[in-house]
Order: structure tokens, then sequence, then C-alpha cells
């Protein structure tokens, strides 16, 4: 069975700090993806980014980084100078595969999630 | 407009009551999920669709059934409605089409059982 696991359930920074917020996975899957997500006060979700398992290449998008470790099932994301306005909850997420193929069964397992609240 | 929307966005009702929450989307995916959100454990999978005539169910499906009225209308529905099913319900959409699954999800519908 999968299982996502985001060991901190809170986050406290004041701005401009840095923030790595922790995901670590299980799965027999050798093609899986996995996701991050972000859910404001408003409660919506909001997608950040996806990565397959063969790419092991790490992301950065603005202030946003990830960093993706096969060998200690760890994808890992980082805020930069963190704002007030990254202040929400975040959700790490595994999707597992139907075959060797890669195809997507489509069903996300999550995290328990990290709040990060940023301090003015 | 949203490419998924939920209905109602909010609702309040209470202990027995028969309950339907609607999900539509209008991005031409094939695949359809529910999922219910409470605090401190993230989202859990209650019921998915891949097409019209495919549905299963998911990781708490207990208390819950589905039908898929069209491609584009799943409704999740609580027959007897109890108070741990408070919680903040998802619908989501992914694409078969690609090899990945980018789910695309609505707005959220907050339900309160009393």
């Amino acid at each position: 069975a999968q299982k996502v696991t985001q060991a901190q359930t809170e986050i406290s920074v004041v701005e401009k700090e840095d923030v790595t917020l922790d995901c670590v996975y299980e799965t027999r899957d050798t093609t899986y993806y996995l996701f991050w997500y972000k859910q404001p006060p408003s409660g919506e979700l909001v997608f950040l980014i996806r990565r397959n398992s063969f790419d092991e290449q790490n992301e950065i998008s603005g202030r946003y980084s990830w960093n993706f470790q096969k060998s200690t099932s760890s994808f890992n994301f980082t805020i930069t100078a963190s704002q007030v306005v990254d202040s929400a909850v975040y959700f790490c997420a595994l999707s597992e595969t139907t075959n060797a193929g890669g195809t997507s069964y489509g069903k996300l397992t999550f995290g328990q999630g990290t709040i990060l609240t940023v301090h003015p | 407009d949203a490419d998924v929307t939920q209905t109602p966005r909010n609702r309040i009702t209470k202990t027995g009551k028969r309950i339907m929450l609607e999900c539509s989307q209008t991005k031409g995916h094939d695949r359809m999920y529910w999922y219910r959100q409470d605090p401190g454990l993230g989202l859990r999978l209650i019921y998915y669709s891949f097409d019209v005539k495919d549905i299963n169910k998911g990781e708490i499906s207990d208390g819950y059934s589905v039908s898929r009225q069209a491609q584009a209308k799943f409704s999740l529905s609580l027959e007897s409605a109890i108070p741990n099913q408070t919680a903040l319900y998802f619908c989501a959409t992914s694409d078969s089409s690609g090899g990945y699954n980018e789910q695309f999800f609505g707005p959220g519908t907050r339900l309160t059982v009393l």
C-alpha cells in the first residue's frame, strides 16, 4: 500500500526566512508520480508541481524549489524568502501506476498536510 | 468560469437526512473523484470513476454512494448523514490520455452534520 508522510504538522516562520517542507513516501511501484498542492485559507487546492519517478532533477520555480531523492524516498519543498502570502496548508501526494508503461491509475494518496504560517 | 464546479458550496444538515453533493466539469476529462478532507488527515479518496460505467470504491466509501450521470457529472450521496461525516469534500477530474495524473480540483463543499 502507498503511504505519504508529512511529519511536520505546523511550521511557523518570519517573513523572508527560508522554509523546507518534508515529504516521505512509500510505494512498491517502480513508476509513480509525486505532487505538491497548496491550500490557501480560502480552501481551494492549487497544483504546484508534478514529478515522475524517473526524473530526479531538482526543480526551481521562482522562490519555490523541490528536491526529489529516490534513494531516501523523499520529495521536499523549499520556499526561499517566505512571504505572508505563502501561508497555507501544503500537501504532498503520490499517484500509483497501472504497469511498467507508467499509465496512471489516477488515484492520489495524500500526506496529512503541513500548515505553514508566515508572520510579517 | 470554473472548469470544475461543486454545489452546494456550504451545507448544514441534520443527522439522518439524505444529502447529495454535485460535481460538474467542463474540462472533457473522463475520470472523476470524490475526496474528503479532515484536519490532520489530509484528503482521502471516497469513490472514483474512470468513465460513466466504471465506478470504484476508494479508501473510505462506507456511508457514501455515487452516481455518474454523464461524463461531466459525478454526484456523491450520503443516504443517512451522521456527524462524523462533517468535513470538506472535494471533487476532482483527470484525463486518462496523459501518462500522468494531474488532478484538477473543484472549490470544495463544506458539509456540517448536526
